[in-house]
């Protein structure tokens, strides 16, 4: 049972580009989160999406945006690259948002951005 | 102040220690995940508990709701056991995660 995808593993940009990143979620989960973690810190919740739409959000500028595909996958897109951007993107897929008190998140290996 | 907060950020200790890493939230919680980090960057969950004690292996999480605080444990510490753990707790109104820096930990052989 394949966890959590995450593709590219690593990308390299320049600033002021626009960059995609992709999330297979875990078989059996239907809502996706998105993280940044600089380095050295913990991770910052940007955004979940859940039945293709996005259900919160954290406090990122709109160069953020995202989209959830019928099959649950869902990608993170930047726009307007800046160096500050450059951080390890992680993903997190869990069993559905209802009631919270027992879900589970699995975690991708993340993408490694870096904008120069 | 954040509204989780880890100590110590970093903790070295020698092969076969009793290790004990610390979680301070401040906010209303469904359930605390402690996580574990490799260099590679994937996170791995160890624990979700949202009341006592759980134990895998040589791993032991506790939680103290009335307190808001938790502990995750390692006994008999060893060199793979190295890596950033980081306490992430659910927020009552949704599954987001707010996540604490994390510790660096090294156990030296």
């Amino acid at each position: 049972d394949a966890g959590v995808t995450q593709s590219p593993t690593h990308l390299i940009k320049t600033r002021g580009q626009q960059v995609t990143l992709r999330c297979s979620p875990k078989s059996g989960h239907d809502t996706v989160s998105w993280y940044q973690q600089a380095l050295g810190q913990g991770p910052q919740f940007i955004f979940q999406y859940y039945e293709e739409e996005e259900r919160q959000r954290g406090n990122f500028p709109d160069r953020f945006s995202g989209h959830q595909f019928p099959n649950y996958s869902s990608e993170l897109n930047v726009n307007a690259l800046l160096l500050g951007d450059s951080a390890l993107y992680l993903c997190a897929s869990s069993p559905g948002t209802g009631g919270y008190r027992d879900y589970g998140y699995t975690f991708g290996s993340g993408t490694r951005l870096t904008v120069v | 102040k954040n509204e989780v907060e880890q100590s110590p950020q970093n903790l070295t200790a020698q092969e076969g220690e009793f290790i004990t890493i610390n979680c301070s939230y401040s906010v209303g919680i469904s359930a605390l995940h402690w996580l574990q980090q490799h260099p590679g960057g994937g996170i791995v969950s160890l624990f979700m508990l949202s009341s006592g004690k759980k134990k895998h292996g040589r791993l032991i999480a506790t939680i103290n709701i009335q307190e808001k605080h938790s502990s995750l444990h390692i006994t008999a510490s060893h060199p793979r056991d190295s890596a950033v753990y980081i306490c992430a707790v659910g927020e009552t109104s949704g599954s987001r995660l707010t996540f604490g820096e994390g510790t660096q930990l090294t156990v030296n052989p």
